[in-house]
């Protein structure tokens, strides 16, 4: 089954640009109609989507983050990538990669990545 | 956005109680709503998506209904393994976005 994977580094300063990967097995991010999304969590809190793209290149995106976020995909490398521009403790959380699932109109997040832990730090 | 409002933010309760969860839209969502479980330090996983359709793999315990603005998780007989926080999500228009979460604890 399709399995995701986040990568990247767990501390960022502030300021700077966070970049995460995640990494596709089981499934190829270019077959369907899927998006492929993030989410992140700062602790003890709840839930933001970030973001999505599909493999043919079109995104949305969290308009509250829209002026510092960009997700694009590699098909060839069956990932897709985060980068956060700018970034404040604020952005410190668990960020999550997931699977826009989806049948007729209805989209859900299945499955989703283990989740990684950035800590945005001097 | 969409706004996303649960209630109670947490509940108590024992094993083989009945525990329903809400979820109110600030606008209407047909029956584009998710719901999620999760336990401390792992991801989220759906439990019910389109408001009532049970996604694979996941007890029959679980329900969901509703649709417009007012939804609920209703989980039928709790066990062990059900003390999570649940989110629920709307999928109708992006941003997607969850409700702030409803931590089940044990009484």
């Amino acid at each position: 089954q399709v399995q995701l994977q986040e990568s990247g580094p767990g501390l960022v300063k502030p300021s700077q640009t966070l970049s995460l990967t995640c990494t596709v097995s089981g499934g190829s991010i270019s077959r369907g109609h899927n998006y492929w999304s993030w989410i992140r969590q700062p602790a003890g809190k709840g839930l933001e989507w970030i973001g999505r793209i599909h493999s043919s290149g079109s995104a949305n995106y969290n308009p509250s983050l829209k002026n510092r976020v960009s997700i694009s995909a590699d098909t060839s490398k069956n990932h897709f990538s985060l980068r956060l521009t700018s970034v404040t403790a604020a952005d410190t959380a668990v960020y999550f990669c997931a699977r826009d699932e989806v049948r007729a109109l209805d989209y859900w997040f299945d499955p989703w990545g283990q989740g990684t832990l950035v800590t945005v730090s001097s | 956005d969409i706004q996303m409002t649960q209630s109670p933010s947490s509940l108590s309760a024992s094993v083989g109680d009945r525990v329903t969860i809400t979820c109110r839209a600030s606008q209407s969502i047909s029956n584009f709503l998710n719901w999620y479980q999760q336990k401390a330090g792992k991801a989220p996983k759906v439990v019910i998506y389109a408001a009532s359709s049970l996604q694979g793999g996941v007890p029959s315990r679980f329900s969901g209904s509703g649709s417009g603005t007012d939804f609920t998780l209703t989980i039928s007989s709790l066990q062990p393994e059900d003390f999570a926080t649940y989110y629920c999500q709307q999928s109708d228009s992006l941003p997607w976005t969850f409700g702030q979460g409803t931590k089940v604890e044990f009484k």
